[in-house]
């Protein structure tokens, strides 16, 4: 069975400053899908980003981009410039290719990032 | 605007009580799904439906029921059975095209409590 790794339970970062969370993964397969899903305290799911396996190209959206590392399973994300309102719970999340309709998202527990002013 | 509605925000219940709620999507999206997220815990699915009149358990079914008459539609019932029903509940939606990059897209979920 697949599962998601977030080896950072809390994180902090001084505003405008950089921050990297880590997200590591276990599969046998080689085309899945990955994913980084933001919850801010109002606790609505919020799709950041998402990289397909396939892609070498590591998938960027404005101020956060990923470091996607096939090999080693692992699948980072970057947080630039950060902002007070990047505060908030960040879900990694997994999910193969070959399911269908989005089945069997595999989510890591969490980690909370604060934002220091 | 297209968008996921869950409704209450928050729900009491009491114990031996079955509580329903509510999960509508206007996205045009067939697949659905219903997870629980504890406290410093990721989520785990409770059922999912891929389309109208079919639905799946998922990993934590036990307690739980649903049902999909509508495309628009996915009502989550928390039954007398479930022990631990405490808890927070989000629904999703999803295209669902077949083995291609599809994404879920979240409600703003439901706190339920049992007094």
């Amino acid at each position: 069975a697949q599962t998601v790794t977030q080896s950072q339970p809390e994180m902090s970062v001084q505003e405008a400053e950089t921050v990297t969370l880590s997200c590591t993964y276990d599969t046998s397969e080689s085309d899945y899908y990955l994913f980084w899903y933001k919850q801010p305290p109002s606790r609505q799911m919020i799709l950041v980003i998402r990289q397909e396996a396939y892609k070498q190209q590591n998938a960027t959206e404005n101020r956060f981009s990923v470091n996607f590392q096939k090999a080693a399973k692992s699948f980072s994300l970057k947080i630039s410039d950060s902002q007070l309102g990047d505060a908030a719970m960040y879900f990694c999340a997994y999910r193969r290719s070959r399911d269908n309709y989005g089945q069997n998202f595999v989510f890591g527990p969490g980690t909370r990032l604060s934002v220091l002013p | 605007d297209g968008g996921i509605t869950q409704s209450p925000k928050y729900l009491f219940r009491k114990e031996g009580q079955n509580v329903t709620l509510s999960c509508e999507q206007n996205l045009n999206h067939d697949a659905m799904y219903w997870y629980r997220q504890d406290p410093g815990q990721g989520l785990r699915l409770i059922y999912y439906s891929q389309i109208v009149n079919d639905f799946q358990k998922g990993d934590i079914a036990e307690g739980y029921s649903v049902s999909r008459e509508k495309k628009e539609s996915f009502p989550l019932t928390v039954t007398s059975a479930q022990k631990n029903p405490t808890a927070f509940y989000l629904c999703a939606s999803s295209i669902g095209e077949t083995g291609g990059q599809d994404t879920q897209y979240f409600g703003p979920g439901t706190r339920l409590t049992v007094l």
